[in-house]
């Protein structure tokens, strides 16, 4: 059964620093995704990471993938508050059909 | 951006109602899928559904629940005879094979009283 891990669970932290996400899965898989979700609102995808080594950096947000591990980590460089949400990583395992979420990040961001 | 959209943005019920959650997924996608989150919790798969019919179905979808894809353009969950714990945000999702990217619709949020 294929599982999906985050931590932290909760993240509080400063304006301008640095810190990252990390999301380990169970069971091979190509496939990982990052999405950022306000409250009440819907799922928005940041990143889709396909391969081994896969690095994709999107304003102060930067997403890798290592398969081998079975870990990826988001990393969030410089933190501000406009970033304050719950992240959440999903993984597919070896088919289209069904993908599987870790428990998600709530990130909070003080001025 | 190609959306997909989803109908109604909130739904209240009574127990033991039926309801119909509707999504139209992006038109050239081949792989749609139901979602749903309680509040503050973390996302559960429900059903994919490809070539027109289930490809994959999680525990949560049991003998209540169902999807169609009536028309070609609309997809449909139904749950038969609602529960309270059956409230929660309903997304539905659909995947952009090549690219691997998936979209989701805005939510239904259903609440059974």
């Amino acid at each position: 059964e294929l599982k999906v891990e985050q931590n932290p669970l909760f993240l509080s932290m400063q304006e301008g620093k640095n810190y990252t996400i990390y999301c380990n899965y169970s069971t091979t898989s190509d496939r990982l995704y990052w999405y950022r979700q306000d409250p009440g609102k819907s799922l928005e995808s940041l990143f889709v990471l396909l391969s081994n080594g896969a690095v994709k950096q999107e304003g102060r947000l930067m997403a890798s993938l290592d398969t081998k591990a079975r870990l990826s980590t988001l990393h969030i460089t410089a933190a501000v508050h406009d970033l304050s949400a719950t992240y959440f990583c999903a993984v597919f395992g070896d088919s289209n059909y069904q993908l599987i979420w870790g428990a998600g990040t709530k990130l909070i961001i003080k001025p | 951006e190609p959306e997909v959209t989803q109908t109604p943005s909130h739904q209240v019920t009574q127990m033991g109602q039926e309801v119909i959650l509707r999504c139209v997924p992006i038109s050239n996608h081949l792989y749609f899928y139901w979602y749903r989150q309680i509040l503050g919790q973390k996302v559960e798969f429900l059903v994919s559904f490809y070539n027109n019919e289930i490809s994959e179905k999680s525990e949560i979808f049991d003998d209540q629940f169902s999807v169609e894809r009536p028309d070609g353009s609309n997809f449909t969950l139904k749950i038969r005879s609602t529960k309270l714990e059956d409230s929660a945000m309903y997304f539905c999702a659909s995947l952009w094979t090549g690219v691997e990217k998936l979209f989701f619709g805005s939510g239904t949020q259903l609440s059974v009283l």
